[in-house]
């Protein structure tokens, strides 16, 4: 099993664009996470979802969107890129409360 | 919401002793606490967790106690080796008790193990 993998790995965006972070597991897990970690920091939850066509927001929601069309896949939308969106994003998803974490997407936003 | 503060943000330790890890959580009805590894470039792994109807859990070198009442977790790390030098999380989740929740993380501790 590859477990969770996240792509790109890095990205510089300019302000205003958009961009996709894709996340994708093949655990079969139901839940799916997505959290940002900022430097000295702690991670942060943005969105989760609990299955397919379900999602809900976590602690740090806004100027990020989700979808989950699939039990595979759960990606990140960011709308506007802004300075405060640059950190290291990461996806993690579980069976029940053990959450496996993906290796992470670099984002710097100029 | 779950807060979750953990202590030292530094902790320096030679080869061989061991290392003690503390957080406090201010949510009493959270019931899930995990540990987090994180090397430099890397995502977090999971090293051991422990839930509120356990006191202790050991695995090999590593073990986590919980008190429920005073609201605290501790990691402790023994005989520490050069590879444990990482940066660790503690987190807790859970008024669910099940996978919905996600995790509310400390700020992390920088583990040095010195030669």
């Amino acid at each position: 099993n590859a477990g969770v993998t996240q792509t790109p790995k890095f990205r510089i965006l300019k302000i205003g664009q958009s961009m996709t972070l894709q996340c994708t597991q093949d655990m079969n897990h139901n839940y799916m996470y997505w959290y940002r970690q900022d430097p000295g920091m702690g991670l942060k939850l943005i969105y989760y979802s609990v299955g397919a066509g379900i999602t809900d927001k976590g602690e740090v929601p806004n100027g990020y969107n989700v979808s989950r069309s699939t039990t595979e896949d759960f990606p990140l939308r960011l709308e506007l890129a802004a300075p405060s969106q640059t950190s290291v994003y990461f996806c993690a998803s579980s069976y029940l409360s053990e959450q496996y974490f993906g290796p992470g997407t670099r984002l710097t936003v100029t | 919401g779950e807060n979750v503060e953990q202590h030292p943000s530094t902790l320096s330790v030679q080869e061989g002793d061991s290392a003690v890890i503390k957080c406090t959580y201010s949510d009493s009805a959270s019931n899930y606490f995990p540990w987090y590894k994180q090397e430099l470039g890397k995502g977090p792994q999971l090293i051991i967790d422990i839930r509120s109807n356990v006191g202790e859990k050991k695995d090999q070198r590593i073990a986590v106690t919980l008190n429920k009442t005073a609201k605290h977790f501790s990691l402790h790390i023994t005989e520490t080796q050069p590879e444990d030098s990482a940066v660790y999380f503690c987190a807790a989740s859970g008024g669910s008790g099940g996978g919905a929740d996600g995790l509310t993380f400390g700020k992390g501790t920088h583990l040095i193990i010195q030669p």
